[in-house]
């Protein structure tokens, strides 16, 4: 099993373009989790899918972030336009019983 | 507001020394507690789960309610065990991380 799939790995931009991460969750996983890690912090959510609903998006920030869920399986992040201070790891993570299994990460670079 | 804090960036030990990682929470409820570990170049993966109550590569974490501390520990350490910890809390689903304590076992 591959386990959670995020691409691309390594993305560098200049600031005010666009951009977007990809995530396949492990199959049969319901609930799909982003994260924002900054340079030496723990992770933190930006959003929760259940199924292809969003549970909990109380953390992004909703002028320059979106996200989708469509059919419930692979996920979508966009940042538009992204700012200097976006510059971080985005984590992909999904679960099952409760135990959350995440991906490798795209470490995003806003020059 | 909903806290988990480990007080140390940084824990360097000599092979075969004992160890232990130090995770305390604020948390309203019961939370589920936590301990992630990224070694180097590896995605972030789960090491422990207090309701396990299991032992996983030699640690162990006891959660003290009173104290709302759940530390990591093990007896040995093993130059192998060099990595980033992280706890984190949850009791919605949603996890909550502290800034991780980087772990340097010297040999």
């Amino acid at each position: 099993e591959a386990g959670v799939v995020q691409s691309p790995r390594y993305k560098i931009i200049e600031k005010k373009q666009p951009v977007a991460f990809w995530c396949n969750p492990i199959s049969g996983h319901n609930t799909l989790y982003w994260y924002r890690q900054n340079l030496g912090q723990g992770p933190e959510l930006l959003i929760r899918y259940e199924n292809e609903e969003a549970v909990d998006d109380s953390q992004l920030p909703k002028d320059r972030f979106s996200a989708e869920r469509l059919k419930g399986v692979d996920s979508t992040l966009k940042i538009q336009p992204a700012e200097l201070g976006d510059s971080a790891v985005y984590l992909c993570a999904s679960s099952f019983l409760g135990l959350q299994f995440f991906g490798p990460g795209t470490r995003l670079t806003v020059l | 507001a909903q806290r988990v804090t480990q007080p140390e960036k940084l824990l360097s030990v000599f092979k075969g020394a004992p160890v232990e990682l130090k995770c305390n929470y604020s948390y309203s409820g019961s939370p589920e507690l936590f301990w992630y570990v990224q070694y180097s170049r590896q995605r972030l993966q789960l090491l422990l789960r207090h309701i396990s109550r299991e032992s996983i590569k030699g640690f162990t974490a006891d959660l003290n309610k009173g104290e709302t501390s759940f530390h990591l520990k093990k007896p040995f350490a093993q130059e192998e065990d060099s990595a980033m910890y992280y706890c984190a809390a949850s009791n919605t689903g949603k996890l909550i991380f502290g800034q991780g304590t980087t772990l340097q076992v010297k040999p």
